[in-house]
């Protein structure tokens, strides 16, 4: 079975420009996450989803951030305007239940200039 | 709260020796589960092991193996025979039990092992 795709792998943006990163969860699976990794910060959650629906975006940074989920097998996460401090590695992570792990995406790397 | 505390910031070993990573965290919660994953150089992050708040059993997998006492509130993980290969990230997470819910990540570990 395939894992968790994340595109791009890379992205290099100039700030001020929008950025559209892509996650496409293992199939059967029912909860789908967003995090960032950055030196300062670690890993951090921004949202999640349970069968599609939002469920707590507590950590997105602001509303230059938004994530969709329109179906089972794709979710987006939006930054507009990309701002320099935006630049960290995002992963895209999906399980199958509550008693499960998650499966962690190759993650995408974002430099914002 | 939730916390996840990863007080070793760097380790560095010499290949064949054995290293234990220390994980402390905290919840108000009697159900949670615990776990280990390790970001190698690549940058992917590999699961290696998910503990139910239940069983405190210690776990052994090959040159792995893990620590969880409850009245410590610890989950330390031991790499046996250290080697190369095992040079990475290492992070300890927690997460409550309801479904659907996100990991609380700790710092991480550095470690390095040098041949």
């Amino acid at each position: 079975d395939a894992g968790v795709i994340q595109s791009p792998r890379h992205e290099v943006t100039e700030m001020g420009q929008e950025v559209t990163l892509r996650c496409k969860p293992i199939s059967g699976h029912n909860s789908l996450f967003w995090y960032r990794q950055t030196m300062m910060r670690g890993l951090e959650l921004l949202i999640y989803f349970n069968n599609n629906v939002p469920i707590d975006d507590s950590g997105m940074p602001e509303d230059r951030f938004s994530a969709k989920m329109p179906n089972a097998s794709f979710s987006t996460l939006k930054i507009q305007p990309s701002e320099p401090r935006d630049s960290a590695v995002y992963f895209c992570a999906s399980t199958p239940g509550q008693s499960y792990e998650q499966y962690f995406g190759p993650g995408t790397r974002l430099t914002v200039t | 709260a939730q916390k996840v505390t990863q007080a070793q910031t760097e380790i560095s070993v010499v290949e064949k020796e054995d290293v234990t990573l220390d994980c402390v965290y905290e919840t108000r919660d009697t159900t949670y589960y615990l776990f280990w994953y390790k970001q190698p150089p690549s940058g992917e992050l590999v699961f290696l092991i998910r503990r139910n708040s239940f069983d405190e059993q210690n776990e052994i997998s090959g040159r792995y193996s893990w620590n969880f006492q409850k009245s410590t509130s610890s989950f330390n993980f031991t790499i046996t025979a250290s080697q190369v290969v095992d040079s990475a990230v290492y992070f300890c997470a927690l997460r409550r039990a309801q479904a659907g819910t996100a990991l609380i990540f700790g710092k991480g570990t550095t470690l390095s092992v040098s041949s």
